[in-house]
């Protein structure tokens, strides 16, 4: 069965700092792969797709990038956090236009 | 700009009565799913509607997608305690394996 990794869980980090949350898929080949950031208790706000290894679709102007280095690898970066970068942020795999499936998240808060 | 609009924002309702969320939009999808989500945890999926007119039901659930594929509904029928949750809609794009979500209605049954 198909089964998705996010980590970490939950993540302080100062202003300015670095910042990396990975994503892995296990038990199926060529997924979608998506970031989602979603404010408290509202929607969620489509941050980055990938329909392959390297290819990219960026939805929001910010300062944050992704990478897809593998198949089922997806990782989310900013070089420079900013206090607007909190949030709880979700990944998620699809097969073609199929259901998302989500991880557990990463909730993110900047200080 | 592509937007799901839900409302309503927030529910609360007494262990047996019936409500319906909606989700509108000004554009066209080939599918449309609806997701529940508890706190901390990624959204699951409930169903997935694609055919313009389309009702699905799920045990005390009624989901209806619009003729023209821009909007849905979703009803409940006696909800109950253990219905309590953020209610999310989502649209496929035709030709696009990007999905955007709803703003969420967030619905709390008092026993």
């Amino acid at each position: 069965s198909q089964t998705i990794h996010q980590w970490p869980a939950t993540l302080v980090q100062p202003v300015g700092s670095p910042l990396s949350l990975e994503c892995t898929v296990e038990g199926t080949s060529n997924p979608n792969l998506y970031w989602y950031r979603q404010a408290a208790g509202r929607g969620l706000q489509l941050l980055f797709y990938s329909v392959g290894i390297g290819q990219i679709s960026s939805e929001v102007p910010q300062n944050l990038s992704a990478s897809r280095p593998q198949d089922r690898q997806f990782i989310l970066s900013s070089k420079k956090l900013l206090l607007s970068d909190s949030g709880f942020y979700l990944c998620a795999w699809s097969l073609g236009q199929g259901p998302l499936h989500f991880g557990n998240g990463t909730r993110l808060t900047v200080t | 700009t592509q937007l799901l609009e839900q409302s309503p924002q927030f529910l609360s309702i007494q262990e047996g009565e019936n409500l319906t969320v909606y989700c509108n939009s000004s554009s066209v999808f080939s599918s449309l799913q609806w997701y529940r989500q508890e706190p901390g945890e990624g959204p699951v999926l409930l169903v997935t509607v694609v055919t313009g007119g389309e009702v699905k039901k799920l045990k005390r659930l009624t989901f209806q997608f619009g003729d023209a594929r821009k909007d849905s509904s979703l009803h409940i029928t006696a909800a109950q305690p253990g219905d309590t949750g953020l209610y999310l809609c989502a649209g496929a794009f035709v030709s696009s394996y990007k999905l955007i979500f709803g703003s969420g209605t967030r619905l709390l049954v008092r026993p």
